[in-house]
């Protein structure tokens, strides 16, 4: 049971390019999440879908779009890549609304 | 929406001592609190959580306490060990118009625990 997989681990971008983060969960899992975890700044929402077939932003969703392919499935696509996006990337899902994160192993990702 | 701040950002004990770690919450609606230990180059992970309809909950070391009336909530990790240290992250979460809530977390800035042998 992997849980929680997300891909790449690292990645480095050149300022322009783009790029699709992947996550998967094989726990049968509803909601699916993106964070963001910077220095000092705690874990910050980028897009959430709440079930499969439906997405919504969180706080930080400019520069991003998502995609929940199916329920297992939930990518995150940066069109064109700045180097404020230079961050930690965590993908998470719940069984239900209200109960604790599952996470990904995270991807670091540098923008250069 | 929701704003979660936590306090103190670091935090530095000897083995054995008592931590505290303190967070407030923006939106009296919330009616979730998990807390995160986040170990160097992991991933965050719950490791205890409480709902609004109840005022402390314990799990052996740590237990974590709400006040709602003051919209703040508390771990306290005892008897500290060096592998207590690590990040530790709070969160809060709101229900959507419904009442249902969509998990939808809002974390803390974190605090650095460092325990001392």
């Amino acid at each position: 049971n992997a849980g929680v997989t997300q891909t790449p681990k690292f990645q480095v971008l050149k300022t322009g390019q783009s790029m699709t983060l992947q996550c998967a969960q094989d726990m049968n899992h509803n909601s699916m999440y993106w964070y963001r975890q910077d220095p000092g700044m705690g874990l910050r929402l980028i897009y959430y879908s709440a079930s499969e077939g439906t997405t919504d932003k969180g706080e930080v969703p400019n520069g991003y779009n998502v995609s929940r392919l199916n329920k297992r499935e939930f990518s995150l696509r940066l069109e064109s890549a700045a180097p404020s996006q230079t961050s930690v990337y965590f993908c998470a899902s719940s069984e239900l609304p209200g109960t604790g994160y599952t996470f990904g192993s995270g991807t670091r990702l540098t923008v250069v | 929406g929701e704003n979660v701040e936590q306090h103190p950002s670091t935090l530095s004990v000897q083995e054995g001592d008592s931590a505290v770690i303190k967070c407030t919450y923006s939106d009296s609606a919330s009616n979730y609190f998990p807390w995160y230990k986040q170990e160097l180059g992991k991933r965050p992970q719950l490791i205890i959580d409480i709902r609004s309809n109840v005022g402390e909950k314990k799990d052996q070391r740590i237990a974590v306490t709400l006040n709602k009336t003051a919209k703040h909530f508390s771990l306290h990790i005892t008897e500290t060990q060096p592998e207590d240290s690590a990040v530790y992250f709070c969160a809060a979460s709101i229900p959507n118009a419904g009442g249902t809530s969509y998990g939808k977390l809002t974390f803390g800035q974190g605090t650095i625990l460092t325990v001392h042998p």
